[in-house]
C-alpha cells in the first residue's frame, strides 16, 4: 500500500514562477525524502527531513513537514524548464531498513 | 565511481522465459533494493537485502527471486516471464544504519510478450 500521495498528480506552470507539490502519509516515520526523476531516467535524492525537523532548505528547495498532519510539502523557488522532472516523496514508516514511495507529481515548466 | 549501474538496459522476453537482471553499486553500500515503476504507480519494492548474504521480501515479491552473494551486486530473476512484469525495473543502493538517501541505477525496461 501507498503510504505517500503527492498532491496535486500534476503542475504546469511557467519559468520563473514557484512550485509547490506536497505530500501526506499515514504512519509515523523517522524521516521523509524528497526524489526527482527525470524522464527515462532513474530517481534523484534531493532533500531529506527528519522528524524532528521542521523546515529544511537546500538551493532553491525549501521542504516543511508537518508531523502532526502528517503531511510535507516541497517548494520550488523561481522554477526553470530544467526542473522539468517527476517528483516523488518517500517515507520510511518507521522502518530501518526501506522505503515507500509516492506515486509523484509531474512538474513542467514552460520557458 | 559509476555509482549504481544495471543490465541490461532493455529487454523483450517471451511469455514462460527467464532472465536475471544484474545491479552493481561500486559505493561499498550494505543496503540494496529492487522497485518496479508502472504507470500510474509509483515505485513499487521488490526485494531488499541488508547486507552480504541476505534478501528479504519487499511489497511486491511474487514471480521474482534474489541474490546477494557479493556485497557490490544485487540479482533480479525472473524464472518465468509473465505479461505482468512488463515495467521498468530500478535498482537502489544507500549506506549504513537506517533509511538514509538511496542512490538508484538508470533502470532497465522490460518487455514481456
Amino acid at each position: 500500500s501507498q503510504q505517500g500521495e503527492e498532491d496535486p498528480q500534476a503542475l504546469s506552470i511557467q519559468e520563473g514562477e514557484n512550485a509547490t507539490m506536497n505530500c501526506s502519509y499515514k504512519t509515523s516515520i523517522n524521516n521523509l525524502q524528497w526524489y526527482r526523476q527525470n524522464s527515462g531516467r532513474g530517481l534523484v535524492h534531493l532533500i531529506l527531513i527528519r522528524s524532528n525537523e521542521r523546515e529544511k532548505h537546500s538551493g532553491r528547495l525549501r521542504v516543511t513537514l508537518d508531523t502532526s498532519k502528517k503531511s510535507s510539502s516541497l517548494l520550488i523557488t523561481a522554477s526553470r524548464a530544467a526542473d522539468t522532472a517527476s517528483y516523488f516523496c518517500a517515507t520510511d514508516g518507521g522502518s530501518n531498513y526501506k522505503l515507500t514511495f509516492g506515486k509523484g507529481t509531474l512538474l513542467t515548466v514552460n520557458p | 565511481n559509476a555509482g549504481v549501474t544495471q543490465t541490461p538496459k532493455f529487454r523483450v522476453l517471451k511469455t514462460g522465459q527467464s532472465m536475471t537482471l544484474l545491479c552493481a553499486q561500486d559505493m561499498n553500500h550494505e543496503y540494496m533494493y529492487w522497485y518496479r515503476q508502472d504507470p500510474g504507480m509509483g515505485l513499487r519494492l521488490i526485494h531488499y537485502s541488508v547486507g552480504e548474504g541476505t534478501t528479504a521480501k519487499g511489497e511486491v515479491p511474487d514471480g521474482y527471486n534474489v541474490s546477494r552473494l557479493k556485497k557490490q551486486n544485487f540479482l533480479l530473476g525472473l524464472e518465468s516471464a509473465a505479461p505482468s512484469q512488463t515495467s521498468v525495473y530500478f535498482c537502489a543502493s544507500s549506506y549504513g544504519q537506517g533509511v538514509e538517501t538511496q542512490y538508484f541505477g538508470p533502470g532497465t525496461r522490460l518487455l514481456v510478450l
